[in-house]
C-alpha cells in the first residue's frame, strides 16, 4: 500500500507572505496533479506535472515534480485571502485510471 | 461550457431510508468517478466507469452502496438503508477519457447528512 502525506494540514499565514506545501509518497508516479477545493465546492486542477525535476508556474503559484516523482511541491508567492483552501495532490500512474487523492493542506490566508 | 453538475446540493436523511445521488458529466467526456469525502478526510475513491466497459467498483464500503450509469452520460449513486457513517459530501468526476493523464473535473458534491 502506497502512503501519501501532505504537509503541513493546516498553515495559516498573513496576506503577502511565502509559503510552501509538500506531497510525499513511497512510491514512484508517472504524473501528480495538484487540485485547490474551496468550501462547498469540488476540487479544481491546478496543473498537472508528469517529468521528474519539472518546474510549473501558474502566476504565483510553482509546481515542482521531485525527481525521483516520489514528491512535489507547491509554492505560493505574495499570498493572498484568494488563495485560501483545501490543495490536493493526487499522483497516478501509467495505465491507471485511479487517482489517489492526499488528505490535503488546508490554507487560510488572512487579510 | 457546462461544467460536472450534482443533485441534490444537501440532503439530510434519516437512519435506515434509501438516497439517490445524481451526476451529470460534461457532454463528451466518457470516464466518470465518484468520491466520498468526509470531514478531516482526503477523497476516498468509490466507483468508476468508462464508456461501456464493467465499472469498477473496488472502492465501494458495502453492498449497501451500488451506481449505475445509464447511455454512458448521467450516473446515480444509491445508498440503501443508510447509516449515519454515510454522513459525508459526495463528489461526482468526469475526464475526457483515461489516458489523458486522467484530469478530472469535479462537481460541487451533494451533502449527505443521515440523522
Amino acid at each position: 500500500t502506497q502512503l501519501l502525506e501532505q504537509s503541513p494540514q493546516f498553515l495559516s499565514i498573513q496576506e503577502g507572505e511565502n509559503l510552501t506545501v509538500y506531497c510525499n509518497s513511497s512510491s514512484v508516479f508517472s504524473s501528480l496533479q495538484w487540485y485547490r477545493q474551496e468550501p462547498g465546492e469540488g476540487p479544481v486542477l491546478l496543473v498537472t506535472v508528469v517529468t521528474g525535476g519539472e518546474v510549473k508556474k501558474l502566476k504565483r503559484l510553482t509546481f515542482q515534480f521531485g525527481d525521483a516523482r516520489k514528491d512535489s511541491s507547491l509554492h505560493i508567492t505574495a499570498a493572498q485571502p484568494g488563495d485560501t483552501g483545501l490543495y490536493l495532490c493526487a499522483p497516478g500512474k501509467a495505465g491507471s485510471y485511479q487517482l489517489t487523492f492526499g488528505k490535503g493542506t488546508k490554507l487560510s490566508v488572512i487579510p | 461550457g457546462a461544467g460536472v453538475s450534482q443533485s441534490p446540493s444537501n440532503k439530510v436523511t434519516e437512519k435506515g431510508k434509501d438516497v439517490e445521488l445524481r451526476c451529470d458529466p460534461i457532454s463528451g467526456h466518457t470516464a466518470l468517478y465518484w468520491y466520498r469525502q468526509s470531514l478531516g478526510q482526503g477523497l476516498e475513491f468509490l466507483i468508476y466507469f468508462q464508456g461501456n466497459s464493467a465499472p469498477d467498483k473496488s472502492g465501494l464500503p458495502s453492498d449497501r452502496f451500488s451506481a449505475e450509469r445509464t447511455g454512458g452520460s448521467v450516473s446515480t449513486l444509491t445508498i440503501q438503508r443508510t447509516q449515519q457513517e454515510d454522513s459525508a459530501v459526495y463528489l461526482c468526476a468526469s475526464s475526457l477519457d483515461s489516458e489523458s493523464y486522467n484530469e478530472q473535473f469535479f462537481g460541487p458534491g451533494t451533502r449527505l447528512t443521515v440523522l
